[in-house]
């Protein structure tokens, strides 16, 4: 999956707890991507980060945080989780904004 | 929103038939990519085609790109059962990130 992973892989949390999840990459990109997948809506952009320390706000950033402090890793961070941030999120890079995406293998998050 | 919008939302064929998936998509863009994916798996990508080029293929696979009709398909020629997957495509406009549409789910029966 071109040296990308996410973890935890699964995860069940309880509405109110805070959750982290991350990715991590080993090719150097500089962009990174959180997706959610939800049935009905396809993928949707949460956030995106084009640098260390550099972020910015995709479709659906509400709820949800997100920090670099490191090429390589990129935090997905839900404050306060509900039960509509069920669902499965996936993390992309790519080396450049216009270059093809490469994804991690998914991180499905329940809500209970 | 969805920038992409793919057509038929499900397609089911025999194995040795061709699958053809449209994309239509409302502004102007950049480049787009389809992308596969498998149950429970991340997307693959598949091919990209900029907007100053109208056709590209890679092995079986031949996307055309319209910019007039702001449209755009893939089609997978002599199917297998191996490409029954979801097929999204995923438009890159000037100044956002990459937008995708809510896919096309093809079943390959041998």
């Amino acid at each position: 999956d071109a040296g990308i992973t996410q973890s935890p892989r699964h995860k069940v949390t309880e509405t109110g707890t805070p959750v982290t999840l991350r990715c991590h990459q080993t090719e150097n990109h500089r962009y990174m991507y959180w997706y959610r997948q939800d049935p009905g809506h396809g993928l949707r952009l949460i956030h995106y980060s084009y640098g260390v320390k550099d972020t910015d706000k995709g479709e659906v950033s509400d709820g949800y945080s997100v920090s670099r402090s490191k090429t390589e890793d990129f935090l997905l961070t839900l404050e306060s989780a509900t039960s509509s941030q069920t669902s499965v999120y996936f993390c992309a890079i790519n080396p450049n904004r216009d270059h093809e995406q490469y994804f991690g293998p998914g991180t499905r998050l329940t809500v209970t | 929103s969805q920038q992409g919008e793919e057509d038929p939302q499900a397609l089911s064929i025999q194995e040795g038939e061709n699958a053809t998936m449209n994309c239509s998509y409302k502004t102007s863009i950049n480049n787009l990519q389809w992308y596969r994916q498998n149950s429970g798996r991340g997307l693959v990508h598949l091919i990209l085609i900029r907007s100053n080029e109208r056709e590209k293929h890679s092995g079986r696979l031949r996307v055309t790109l319209d910019t007039s009709k702001k449209s755009s398909s893939l089609l997978i020629t002599a199917s297998r059962a191996a490409d029954t997957a979801s097929y999204f495509c995923a438009t890159d406009q000037a100044g956002t990130a990459l937008i995708f549409g809510k896919g096309t789910t093809l079943s390959v029966s041998s």
